[in-house]
């Protein structure tokens, strides 16, 4: 079934540690996004992709990178996690600029 | 970025219409509406998506009046599986990062 595929499902991390979310999409979309969400807070980007090799930071970007190699990958790094990182982290993916967007089933992060 | 209002949370029957509206007084003559469900441990599921007037598709209905300052999404006749949590976004389609969500609505469809 075409859709996004984020790895862990979910990950208990130890705070200065370096992690990477992974997201996956296998529906050729030329756009990527990574947003968090927090309880009483929706969701908020952190950064985008409009097509293989740009990034775009979005809301929230500090204390995470992104990078855009090729139009299926879309990876979500923390280089020195902190306790304000715990969060669901949602990826999506839309076609173009009129689609809606695609989500993976999230990530559950944990720093503790 | 427009700012986005929503109930925080509705009550409604099984088998009633249920009307949420979103509240996006600063939205830009770009941005367009767009409703997403949200079930538990999921991630976001797109309902439906409009410009302005009316969009309809096999779930829902979206009413955007013609300022487009507000947008209301439609759910005929609901059902026990329609519990979950919506979200209004108003996003600009000239340019992928420029997107603002609402913070979500709790719908409870009791039997």
């Amino acid at each position: 079934i075409a859709g996004i595929t984020q790895a862990p499902t979910s990950q208990i991390l130890a705070a200065g540690r370096r992690m990477t979310l992974r997201c996956t999409q296998d529906m050729r979309h030329n756009a990527m996004y990574w947003y968090r969400q927090d309880l009483g807070l929706g969701l908020r980007l952190i950064h985008y992709s409009n097509t293989a090799g740009t990034t775009g930071k979005g809301e929230v970007p500090d204390g995470y990178s992104v990078s855009r190699a090729n139009t299926d990958d879309f990876p979500l790094t923390l280089a020195s996690a902190v306790p304000s990182q715990t969060s669901v982290y949602f990826c999506a993916s839309r076609r173009d600029r009129d689609s809606p967007l695609h989500f993976g089933n999230g990530t559950r992060l944990t720093v503790t | 970025l427009a700012k986005i209002t929503q109930p925080i949370s509705m009550d409604s029957y099984e088998g009633q219409e249920v009307n949420i509206t979103c509240s996006h007084n600063n939205i830009a003559t770009n941005d367009y509406i767009t409703w997403y469900q949200q079930f538990p441990s999921q991630g976001p599921r797109f309902i439906i998506q409009g410009y302005k007037t009316k969009v309809t598709n096999e779930v829902a209905s979206l009413f955007i009046p013609a300022d487009r300052k507000s947008s209301t999404l439609s759910l005929p006749r609901v059902s026990l599986s329609d519990t979950a949590v919506y979200y209004c976004l108003v996003a600009r389609n000239t340019n992928a990062g420029k997107s603002t969500f609402g913070d979500g609505t709790t719908l409870t469809v009791k039997p």
